[in-house]
């Protein structure tokens, strides 16, 4: 079946450090990618996404590429900042057959200190 | 406007109580989705309506009871629940199936 795999958490950081969260896939086919965040106490928000190939997706500064040739889909950013720390998602829906589930990653955490 | 906006913020029941937990987008998505997230783990699908249509039932017990009232609503009736199904409650929307889902805030549930 599908499943997504992520750097295990916490990840513990200075302000405008170099972030990278490696998330790599396992489906059939060729499914969309997606990087959501959780902030404390919310809901899941949609951070970017890609649904091919060699796509990148980005958005606030976070940049993520679909890398079909090694199943990743790593995300990344140049400088981070204290607001920040979240749980991170890494998630993936097939394009095909009857399996339309979001398969989560297991979260991220990233704490950004000042 | 990507907002799903999920009522009440917080529910504390206890174990005979019957209580709703209610969702609603105005995107004009025609998929709908109960999660359940417990802490420091992913959520986990409940249920799936696409086009008003109840779709997928991920085996969830019967003393929780979704409904869809039309497009833009999505209802969880709660009855009889146990202090293990104490979490935040996320409601989800995407325009179909495999398309990206926006999600509310959440209800965080208490069971007592």
């Amino acid at each position: 079946g599908d499943s997504v795999t992520q750097m295990e958490g916490p990840v513990t950081l200075s302000e405008e450090a170099f972030l990278t969260i490696n998330c790599t896939y396992t489906a059939t086919g060729y499914p969309s990618l997606f990087w959501y965040v959780q902030y404390p106490g919310e809901g899941l928000q949609l951070l970017l996404k890609a649904t091919k190939a060699d796509d990148k997706g980005s958005n606030k500064g976070f940049e993520a590429t679909y890398r079909k040739e090694t199943t990743s889909f790593h995300l990344e950013k140049g400088s981070v900042q204290v607001s920040d720390s979240a749980v991170y998602f890494c998630a993936l829906s097939p394009l095909e057959g009857s399996n339309y589930k979001l398969t989560f990653g297991k979260g991220t955490l990233l704490t950004v200190n000042p | 406007d990507t907002e799903v906006t999920q009522t009440p913020k917080h529910l504390v029941m206890g174990m005979t109580n019957k209580k709703s937990l209610k969702c609603e987008q105005h995107m004009g998505h025609r998929a709908m989705y109960w999660y359940k997230q417990k802490a420091k783990k992913p959520p986990e699908l409940m249920f799936v309506y696409s086009y008003e249509k109840l779709s997928i039932n991920e085996s969830v017990p019967s003393r929780f009871s979704p409904e869809c009232p039309n497009s833009s609503l999505l209802n969880l009736h709660l009855h009889a629940l146990q202090p293990e199904d104490s979490a935040l409650y996320l409601c989800a929307s995407s325009q179909a199936y495999r398309f990206e889902q926006y999600f509310g805030p959440g209800t965080r549930l208490t069971v007592t």
